[in-house]
């Protein structure tokens, strides 16, 4: 199994702003997906992305993937303080037993 | 909301207690998962299991055992609870064989041992 790496490790923006955060990964994949964690509790699956594709949306988020780089980002358009979390990537290859997580970005969106 | 639950939600202990940490799930995946975390900071993959009568060790040691004799019950337990074990416990599952599948989480037990 294969860790992914995000970016940045915080990030602080104010309510209608976007907010964009990058993943890195290491080997080659057949998914990535991001998740989000509200203080304190389970993770939420935000949206999965698979290898032969390069881009995703699911209402404000739109996710790219770019697998020549080995990278992921994250854009939340037009952010609101309900979206304050941390965000975690998790890159899934068939090698692995489990997703790996991150240490995750956290995301403080304020009004 | 995914339909998968942990008991108790908080829990603080004295040193030497057995504890088990109560995790099920309504949806009839066959895989299931704890993992640790600690305040920041990454979870760490504890145990696994691919389905009834199917545990495995994840990537961080762990004194913890768990048990699968039903496919919608994944409990874990700790012997002889110490300080070094305080942190958070995430169980979460899926539905397929595959590693990509999406995972579905539980609330957490944060798990205090004094």
């Amino acid at each position: 199994s294969q860790q992914g790496e995000e970016d940045p490790q915080a990030l602080s923006i104010q309510e209608g702003e976007n907010a964009t955060m990058n993943c890195s990964y290491k080997t080659s994949i057949n998914n990535l997906q991001w998740y989000r964690q509200n203080s304190g509790r389970g993770l939420v699956h935000l949206i999965l992305i698979r290898s032969n594709e390069r881009e995703k949306h699911s209402g404000r988020l739109r996710v790219t993937l770019d697998t020549s780089k080995k990278s992921s980002s994250l854009l939340i358009t037009a952010s609101r303080a309900a979206d304050t979390a941390s965000y975690f990537c998790a890159p899934a290859n068939q090698a692995g037993t489990a997703l790996i997580f991150g240490k995750g970005t956290t995301l403080s969106v304020s009004s | 909301e995914a339909d998968i639950y942990q008991t108790p939600r908080y829990l603080v202990i004295g040193t030497g207690k057995k504890i088990t940490l109560e995790c099920s799930q309504t949806m009839g995946h066959d895989k299931m998962y704890w993992y640790q975390q600690d305040p920041g900071m990454e979870l760490h993959l504890i145990h696994y299991s691919y389905g009834v009568n199917s545990t495995e060790k994840g990537d961080l040691s762990s004194e913890s055992t768990v048990s699968r004799i039903r496919t919608e019950h994944f409990p874990l337990t700790l012997e002889s609870a110490r300080p070094s074990h305080t942190s958070q416990y995430l169980c979460a599952s899926s539905e397929g064989q595959g590693v990509g599948d999406e995972q579905f989480f539980g609330p957490g037990t944060r798990l205090t041992v004094l």
